[in-house]
């Protein structure tokens, strides 16, 4: 059963770097992910496809301030230059053979 | 531009029905499989149904099996939800959702959703 599991929250300060991770379950270290963020009262906006050696592709008018690495199992959403309007919720997202998705927990970010 | 537009929320009392659509554009829809998600008060994104691009598989949460249907009209470019049985914990912001191939594949679109709030 594909899973996906985030911590639930993380803080930096205005102008830092973070690194959200999202990890895969047993059996599935090879999996790409996608990240989507949701800021508050707005629909979830996608971010970027990231592949399990680290290539990634950002969405449409998505900054370069947001990379992605993976390692092992690991998903890494990395922003950097953080601003206000980074504070969110942000959401892993994998998939499998059939029509059916699977998202993280989410993740809140606070920006400080 | 991708637009998605989702439609048919609003307040409806256990046990009752109500159906969802979404009204795509900027997009070969006929292309992609299509999306429901959902976000529950104090919770997180939950993948509620998904449909493949030309109806061929469609697949649901287990929280929904039985209860909700999920169809396409690609003439009308439209997605849409129909929710039977409807209970408390369904109360929801629902979103559409493209997805990025014909099957399964992240989602690189979503729309702004819609609110629905099953309540006595």
């Amino acid at each position: 059963q594909l899973a996906l599991t985030q911590s639930p929250s993380a803080s930096a300060s205005l102008g830092a770097s973070v690194k959200l991770t999202c990890t895969l379950n047993s059996g599935h270290s090879d999996f790409a992910v996608a990240w989507h963020q949701q800021r508050p009262g707005t629909g979830p906006r996608y971010l970027m496809k990231l592949n399990s050696d680290g290539s990634h592709r950002r969405g449409d008018g998505i900054p370069d301030r947001f990379s992605g690495s993976s390692s092992g199992a690991e998903r890494h959403l990395i922003i950097s230059s953080l601003q206000s309007e980074d504070e969110a919720d942000y959401y892993c997202q994998t998939w499998g053979t059939g029509i059916r998705v699977v998202f993280g927990g989410g993740t809140k970010l606070t920006v400080l | 531009e991708v637009q998605l537009v989702e439609s048919g929320g609003g307040l409806v009392q256990p046990g009752r029905s109500l159906r969802l659509s979404c009204a795509t554009s900027g997009f070969t829809f006929d292309d992609y499989a299509m999306h429901w998600v959902r976000r529950a008060p104090g919770k997180g994104l939950e993948w509620v149904s998904g449909i493949t691009w030309k109806n061929i598989n469609m697949d649901y949460a287990d929280s929904v099996k039985g209860r909700f249907t999920i169809s396409r009209d690609n003439a009308k470019k439209s997605l849409y939800l129909q929710m039977n049985s409807l209970r408390v914990d369904d109360t929801a912001l629902y979103y559409c959702a493209k997805g990025g191939g014909v099957g399964a594949a992240h989602f690189d679109y979503w729309g702004q959703g819609i609110l629905v709030t099953v309540s006595p």
